[in-house]
């Protein structure tokens, strides 16, 4: 089993301020670097595939970008929404056919 | 469209029962996949499909664990002679192809008695 890390395990965040968390993951025999949100009571959602070193996506105010020489990424929220509000995972695939190796998640809570 | 379907919801069974539960992908998604998550885990993998091969099933936990796939679309994950650390929330997802993002079921919260 290969070590995909994130950190820290749970923040806290007061709405409409920033924040960001990090998976670091093997920089070795990189494949892609998925990132899913998962809401309480709901399934995961894909926000991101990142496949190629200094990558950087964007899907509203959350962005991610990608190291894959040193192994990590980061997840950044820009002027967080309670609705922001889930378990952030990222998942490194570990082979070609898309077996991943997911992360314990990033819980982050917005309040209000 | 429709997204991923997974049945039961939930499903709660005595010691030493086979269960049975169903995976309905997205339509024309080649590649499915099965999780499950155990109280204070992660996501852990346990097999993928390609079609209806499953080229590495090296996550299932135990041979009391089985899975198939058939015509290319729904599968079914069984778990024979169930045990307490069987339970768990057992996740199905599907994508377009092999590495593509996944798309999620609901999932099927198994607890064993």
């Amino acid at each position: 089993i290969l070590n995909v890390e994130q950190s820290p395990q749970s923040l806290h965040v007061q709405e409409g301020d920033s924040t960001n968390f990090t998976c670091s993951f093997p920089s070795s025999n990189f494949y892609a670097l998925h990132w899913y949100r998962w809401e309480t009571a709901k399934s995961p959602e894909a926000l991101f595939v990142m496949t190629l070193n200094g990558d950087e996506k964007k899907k509203g105010q959350i962005s991610a970008t990608l190291n894959t020489k040193e192994g990590y990424s980061y997840l950044y929220i820009k002027g967080s929404q309670p609705e922001d509000s889930a378990t952030y995972l990222c998942a490194f695939m570990i082979d070609s056919w898309g077996k991943l190796q997911f992360g314990a998640g990033t819980q982050v809570v917005v309040t209000p | 469209g429709a997204g991923v379907s997974q049945s039961p919801s939930n499903k709660v069974t005595e010691k030493g029962k086979d269960v049975e539960l169903r995976c309905d992908p997205i339509s024309g998604h080649t590649a499915l996949y099965w999780y499950r998550q155990s109280l204070g885990q992660g996501l852990e993998f346990l097999i993928y499909f390609q079609g209806n091969s499953a080229p590495d099933k090296s996550g299932l936990p135990s041979d009391r664990f089985s899975a198939e796939r058939t015509g290319g679309s729904v599968s079914t994950l069984t778990i024979q002679r169930t045990q307490q650390e069987d339970s768990a929330v057992y996740l199905c997802a599907s994508s377009l192809f092999l590495g593509r993002e996944q798309f999620f079921g609901p999932g099927t919260r198994l607890t064993v008695l």
